[in-house]
C-alpha cells in the first residue's frame, strides 16, 4: 500500500526559481491538503482540495499554488522561491465525513525544501 | 472556533515510565480527535482516534479518552520504550477541516 507519495525527497532551490511538488494518493480520498511544518511552528496549512477541479486558501497561501486535475494527485507550486520558503512539506488526504464521523488525515513521508 | 492546545515539550522519562501528554480542545460541534506520531525524517502517522465522547482510541500501548466534559484527549502509556521517542500532534477535525497542536517532543532515555 503506497498511500501517499510525495515527490521529490529533497530539494535546493535558488532564490527566484520556480518547482513544482507533487502528491499522489492511492486510496481513492476526496480531499487533499498541503501543509509546511518549521521548528517551533507545528503544521500549517498552505491550500486544500475538496474535489477534483477544486482548491482553496489555507492559513498560510502567499507565495503558492496548487492545482487537482485529476483526483489522485495535488500539485504544490512556488512561482519564484523565496528563503521564507525553506521548509519541510507535507501532504495528506482524507476521506469526507462518514456516517457523521470526521476521518483521520493520512501524510506523505514530506519534501524537504531549501531556498538558498 | 475550533483550536488544540497540547503541552509544550521536551518531555524526558526513563524507560518503563508512565507517559501523560496533555491535550484540550475547543471545538463546536462534534469533533473527532486523534493523536498523531511523527518519528525524525518522517510524516505524522495516526497513532490513534476517538469519534464520540467516552470513546477510547488505543493502539501500541497508547491510549486517550474523549473527555467532553473537561474537553480533553489525553495520551497515555504505562511504560514507555526508547523506540517510542518522537514527536506526537493531538488534533481535531471537524466539518472534514483539521486542527494541530503544536506537538510535543518525547524523548525516552535508556
Amino acid at each position: 500500500n503506497a498511500g501517499v507519495t510525495q515527490t521529490p525527497k529533497f530539494r535546493v532551490l535558488k532564490t527566484g526559481q520556480s518547482m513544482t511538488l507533487l502528491c499522489a494518493q492511492d486510496m481513492n480520498h476526496e480531499y487533499m491538503y498541503w501543509y509546511r511544518q518549521d521548528p517551533g511552528m507545528g503544521l500549517r496549512l498552505i491550500h486544500y482540495s475538496v474535489g477534483e477541479g477544486t482548491t482553496a486558501k489555507g492559513e498560510v497561501p502567499d507565495g503558492y499554488n496548487v492545482s487537482r486535475l485529476k483526483k489522485q494527485n495535488f500539485l504544490l507550486g512556488l512561482e519564484s522561491a523565496a528563503p521564507s520558503q525553506t521548509s519541510v512539506y507535507f501532504c495528506a488526504s482524507s476521506s469526507p465525513v462518514d456516517r457523521g464521523q470526521n476521518q483521520p488525515q493520512h501524510f506523505g513521508d514530506g519534501t524537504r525544501l531549501s531556498i538558498l | 472556533g475550533n483550536s488544540v492546545t497540547q503541552m509544550e515539550g521536551p518531555v524526558t522519562l526513563s524507560e518503563e515510565a508512565f507517559l501523560t501528554i496533555n491535550c484540550t480542545y475547543t471545538a463546536t460541534g462534534y469533533p473527532s480527535l486523534f493523536w498523531y506520531v511523527q518519528y525524525p525524517g518522517e510524516g505524522l502517522q495516526l497513532l490513534l482516534k476517538a469519534t464520540k465522547a467516552d470513546d477510547k482510541g488505543s493502539n501500541k500501548g497508547f491510549e486517550a479518552t474523549y473527555r467532553k466534559e473537561t474537553t480533553s484527549f489525553h495520551l497515555e502509556k504505562g511504560s514507555v520504550q526508547v523506540s517510542d521517542s518522537a514527536v506526537y500532534f493531538c488534533a481535531l477535525s471537524n466539518f472534514n477541516k483539521f486542527y494541530f497542536g503544536s506537538g510535543t517532543k518525547l524523548n525516552v532515555k535508556p
